[in-house]
């Protein structure tokens, strides 16, 4: 069964480090890419980044580009999202989710963590 | 960056209602368009994907068509566990959600 199994829900404050993590299980980590979603609360999804875990190529939107970084270890077939200062609005629910793709090479996110929430609060 | 609007931001339906929603790109993104249902607390579900094509056990009350700019997610007849935010998702260039689209009870 494939699994993707997020990291507990953080507490931190302003300017803290985190870093979150995504476990995959009952598939090949390496073939597929992990997207990493943000959900602030109350609106919808945003795409944040992606990251190819057989070479941890990357690739990010631009409105995250910077501000996070997305890594993996395909040894642990673990993906990661880090912040090195984290800010209030920084608040928010994530998800990461597997990618696969169609024939004609559509991606779609076929398998979802259960969400890990961060709250920054002083 | 190419820009999902989704309509409308929220509907009222019954059970049993035909429910149509619907997702406009900013450019063309050919048929790169998927659909998500969300319930509250928990993650997204893919529905659909490549515009039109069901995902591996999603009943097929749900449907998608379009392709270019346009796009409609239809659920045939809204059962109760239905009641939920439903959203569209790019991947022609990059990644970008649309807004969601609440459906409440009515």
């Amino acid at each position: 069964e494939v699994q993707l199994v997020q990291s507990g829900a953080e507490v931190k404050k302003p300017g803290e480090s985190l870093k979150i993590s995504c476990k995959g299980s009952g598939y090949s980590f390496s073939t597929y890419w992990i997207y990493w979603v943000r959900q602030l609360p109350g609106k919808g999804l945003e795409w944040m980044g992606r990251i190819d875990p057989s070479d941890s190529y990357t690739n990010y939107s631009p409105s995250f580009q910077g501000h996070v970084t997305i890594s993996a270890d395909k040894s642990l077939t673990t993906a990661y999202l880090q912040w090195r200062s984290l800010q209030a609005s920084d608040t928010a629910m994530y998800y990461c989710a597997r990618r696969d793709y169609s024939a004609s090479r559509n991606d779609y996110n076929d398998y979802w963590g259960q969400g890990t929430l961060v709250t920054v609060s002083s | 960056d190419i820009q999902m609007t989704q309509s409308p931001s929220s509907l009222s339906a019954s059970v049993g209602d035909r429910v149509t929603i619907t997702c406009r790109a900013s450019q063309s993104i050919s048929s790169y368009l998927n659909w998500y249902q969300q319930k509250p607390g928990k993650a997204p579900k893919l529905l659909i994907y490549g515009a039109s094509t069901l995902q591996s056990g999603v009943p097929s009350r749900f449907s998608g068509s379009g392709s270019g700019t346009d796009f409609t997610l239809t659920i045939s007849s809204l059962n109760p566990e239905d009641f939920a935010s439903y959203y569209c998702q790019q991947s022609y260039s990059a990644v970008t959600f649309g807004g969601g689209t609440k459906v409440a009870i009515k």
